[in-house]
């Protein structure tokens, strides 16, 4: 069974730093491109990251370029997201997804609040 | 970037009933269109890809059509369980890969 499970969010000042990781078990992670998805509170969804298998290939959201960074670690079954720099904006739910054409399987999320 | 833009906003229909939500965009995405169902509290689910293939263990009651800029989803026979948001995506132009803002669809 195909499972992705985040963790790292919570709550952080502006202007901070928080790491991301989702772990993935069901399936041959090396082999799949990944990707983040946002949420805010009552909004609807919001791609900001993108990795290829290898890891070489990595796109990310103007909203979010320079300040996220995405990498994996395909021994571990991992991936990362960076966060510095963060604002109020970036309140939201952060989804990791599996990408077959489409992000097929999604986790279950991890809240991370930015405030003061 | 392309916009997608579903309709409408907000859905009431029946169980039992049928229900048809749109999608529009931008610019021609030929049928890299994925749809998606969201409950409260829960992960987006993923239901079609390329436009019309229902994605694994989708009831068949689910349904996807169209190409280049328009795009539907069919729901055929309302179940409780299908009260829910609903987005499509594209994955054609990218990046930045672009979702709908959603279409809600509330039992009436």
């Amino acid at each position: 069974e195909v499972q992705l499970v985040e963790s790292g969010g919570g709550l952080v000042q502006p202007g901070g730093s928080l790491r991301l990781s989702c772990a993935a078990s069901g399936f041959t992670f090396s082999i799949y491109s990944m990707n983040w998805v946002r949420q805010a509170p009552g909004k609807g969804l919001e791609w900001i990251s993108y990795i290829g298998s290898s890891g070489t290939m990595l796109y990310y959201a103007d909203s979010v370029k320079g300040r996220f960074t995405i990498s994996r670690d395909n021994a571990h079954n991992s991936l990362f997201l960076q966060m510095n720099s963060l604002r109020a904006e970036d309140t939201a739910v952060y989804f990791c997804a599996r990408v077959l054409g489409a992000p097929d399987y999604w986790g279950q999320g991890t809240l991370v609040t930015v405030s003061s | 970037e392309i916009v997608m833009t579903q309709s409408p906003a907000t859905l009431s229909v029946s169980p039992g009933e049928g229900a048809t939500l749109s999608c529009r965009a931008s610019q021609s995405v030929t049928t890299n269109v994925a749809w998606f169902q969201q409950k409260p509290g829960q992960a987006p689910r993923l239901l079609i890809y390329g436009a019309s293939t229902r994605a694994t263990g989708i009831p068949a009651r689910f349904s996807g059509s169209g190409s280049g800029t328009e795009f539907t989803l069919i729901i055929s026979s309302l179940q409780s369980e299908d009260f829910a948001v609903y987005y499509c995506q594209q994955y054609n132009n990218w990046p930045p890969i672009t979702f709908g803002q959603g279409t809600r669809l509330d039992i009436k």
